[in-house]
Formats: structure tokens, sequence, C-alpha cells
């Protein structure tokens, strides 16, 4: 999992409450990577950021948010409007932008949602 | 539509077998392809990566192809091992680096 960790490892939300997941990396990365995996699916982006103070929308952005206030945080937070929250969540990081064959996306251990 | 297809979706096979993981893709323009190891209930490993001009990577006992012609990818797992059991992934990254496609995998199963 290298140098990314995430937390918690399980949470569980009743439904209409928004919850917070935290993802750390000392790699000195500068972009990070939110996506949500779903069995028999391949992972889904939701947001990505290529530098502080900046993110984008991913493939599956709504009903969640992101902040970028430091280098080395990504916290994702899910909201009451996300309609079908129960998944793993994967946050990864990159020393640019990950598509170039030089940027491996490094990934931490996941967080396993389930809203009750 | 950039797609990514893995098979087969699941495969057990016993202790100290060979066994071969198929990756086809749609995605284009190609830029490379990464094969990653997925512990249940962790975050995904890269094995190898692949650009357009390789077609064979090893790494220890997996050794992953590519056809950029057909546009096919294998990831070969020689003398499995217990530890073996996982899923494997393909991901594929179109030229301009932006856009990054995983495939679903495919569930491994090592038997003793």
């Amino acid at each position: 999992d290298g140098g990314i960790t995430q937390s918690p490892k399980y949470l569980f939300r009743k439904e209409g409450q928004n919850v917070t997941l935290s993802c750390e990396q000392n790699l000195n990365h500068d972009a990070m990577y939110w996506y949500r995996q779903d069995p028999g699916q391949g992972l889904r982006l939701i947001y990505y950021s290529q530098i502080v103070n900046d993110f984008q929308k991913g493939d599956i952005a709504e009903g969640y948010s992101v902040s970028r206030e430091k280098k080395e945080s990504f916290p994702l937070t899910v909201t009451s409007a996300q309609k079908n929250p129960t998944a793993f969540y994967l946050c990864a990081s990159s020393i640019g932008l990950a598509g170039s064959a030089y940027n491996e996306q490094f990934f931490g251990p996941g967080t396993r949602l389930t809203v009750l | 539509k950039n797609q990514v297809e893995q098979s087969p979706q699941s495969l057990i096979i016993l202790e100290g077998k060979n066994c071969t993981l198929q990756c086809n893709y749609t995605v284009s323009p190609f830029s490379n392809l990464r094969w990653y190891k997925q512990d249940t209930g962790r975050g995904p490993v890269s094995l190898t990566i692949m650009t357009f001009s390789e077609n064979t990577k090893s790494n220890g006992r997996y050794t992953a192809t590519l056809d950029a012609d057909t546009k096919q990818s294998s990831l070969h797992i020689t003398a499995s091992q217990l530890s073996d059991s996982a899923s494997y992934i393909c991901v594929v990254s179109d030229s301009s680096a932006s856009k990054i496609i995983f495939g679903s995998g495919t569930r491994l199963s090592i038997r003793p």
C-alpha cells in the first residue's frame, strides 16, 4: 500500500448522514484520486486533484465532495445525496497525471462503507 | 467507447499449475497498459506496465504480453502459489494521459 493511508478501514452510516473518508500520503505526490469499487465492476473515478487547492470531477462525482487544502491530504465526503453509497472506496496518488507510463498510481488499503 | 474487457471473470486452479488471464481493450489512442494485483480488502498493487513498443515484460513468475495490433494483453502466472489468490486488474490509458480505464478484473483462486 506504499505511503498511502486510509481511515477508517470499515465505516457504517445511517441513511441521510454525511461521512468523510480520510486519505493521507507521504510520497510527495502531486496528484491524488478517489475511486469507487463495486463487485463485478472496474474502478470508477469519483474525483481527482492534480495540485493543491484544485480538483476535478471524475465519472461519478454526484453525491460526493472533496477538498485539497494540503498536498498530503485528500478527504472524500459522501453526502446524503449519494443514493447508493455502499461500496469499497480506494484512494490513490501519483507523481503526475497517472495516465502517463511514467506516473504509476499507488493505492491505499481502502475503506469499506456500508449504509445501514 | 473506451472499454477494457477481462476474461475469465473467475478461475480456480491447483497450486503449482500455470494459468493465463486475458485482457482486450478498445482504448484509442493507446498509451500504456498495466496489470495490477488486488488482494481481498486491499488496494491494487502494480505488477507490470507496457507501452506500445513493448510486447513482453516479466516480473518474477508473472509475464505480461501485449499485442497492440489486436489490442490484446495476457498475464501468465507460472507455478502458482497460494499467495497468488487475488483479483488481477487490467488498466489501459489513452495517449492523452487523461483517461484511465479499469477492467473489472479476474478473480483467481489457488487451491492446495
